[in-house]
């Protein structure tokens, strides 16, 4: 079974700039969700998507922060302008949608650097 | 808000066991997971407990669960140069749609 797929694996960009990243989840996952690690901290949610609506939305930034996810299966995550503080590594993940336990399997993650 | 703690350095001799601990907040949390991060890669799932059970094993993983104190705990046994990594503790957001709350991750440093 192929896992989370994610790319670009890294990016560099200058402040103000654009980025955009996108998200291929498990093939038959209901529910994927947008993680920013930053450096020596444990991810944290961004957005979370069933299939395609949004269910959480909360901690997402949306004055420069934007995402979707099309068909309820590819999703995109976008910065609009890019700050210095949004370095950081963008995962994404996807579950089955499961009541009960629903385990996340995450991706590789995209690495970007924001000068 | 919901939190979890856990201690950032672990450093231990292979063949050894290594315990790493993790505190939370929410009591009302359903599942607590371990996820395993290696550099460069994303997290992989290593186990989760029930937060009705007090122990899980699975081959040289242990998960203890002290639910009185919220702590959560996870033994490796016979610890290998592979186990070398940034171990997550996570519990699900009881108010969410099956949110994750991470700690920072305990780096695990293994010897020889």
């Amino acid at each position: 079974e192929a896992g989370v797929a994610q790319s670009p694996r890294y990016k560099i960009i200058e402040k103000r700039q654009s980025v955009a990243f996108w998200c291929n989840p498990i093939s038959g996952h209901a529910t994927l969700y947008w993680y920013q690690q930053i450096l020596g901290q444990g991810p944290k949610l961004l957005i979370q998507f069933q299939n395609n609506g949004v269910v959480d939305d909360s901690q997402l930034p949306k004055d420069r922060f934007s995402a979707e996810r099309l068909k309820g299966v590819d999703s995109t995550l976008k910065i609009q302008p890019a700050k210095l503080e949004d370095s950081a590594v963008y995962l994404c993940a996807s579950s089955p949608g499961t009541a009960g336990e629903d385990t996340q399997y995450f991706g590789p993650g995209t690495r970007l650097t924001v000068l | 808000g919901e939190d979890v703690e856990q201690s950032l350095f672990l450093s231990v001799r292979e063949g050894d066991s290594s315990v790493i601990n993790c505190t939370y907040t929410d009591s009302s949390s359903t599942y607590l997971y371990w996820y395993k991060q290696e550099p460069g890669a994303g997290l992989q799932l290593l186990t989760y407990i029930f937060s009705n059970m007090d122990m899980k094993q699975d081959q040289r993983l242990t998960v203890l669960l002290n639910k009185k104190d919220k702590h959560l705990s996870l033994r490796i046994a016979d610890t290998q140069t592979g186990d070398s990594a940034i171990y997550f503790c996570a519990e699900s957001d009881s108010g969410g749609y099956n949110k994750l709350i991470f700690g920072a991750g305990t780096r695990l440093a293994v010897h020889p």
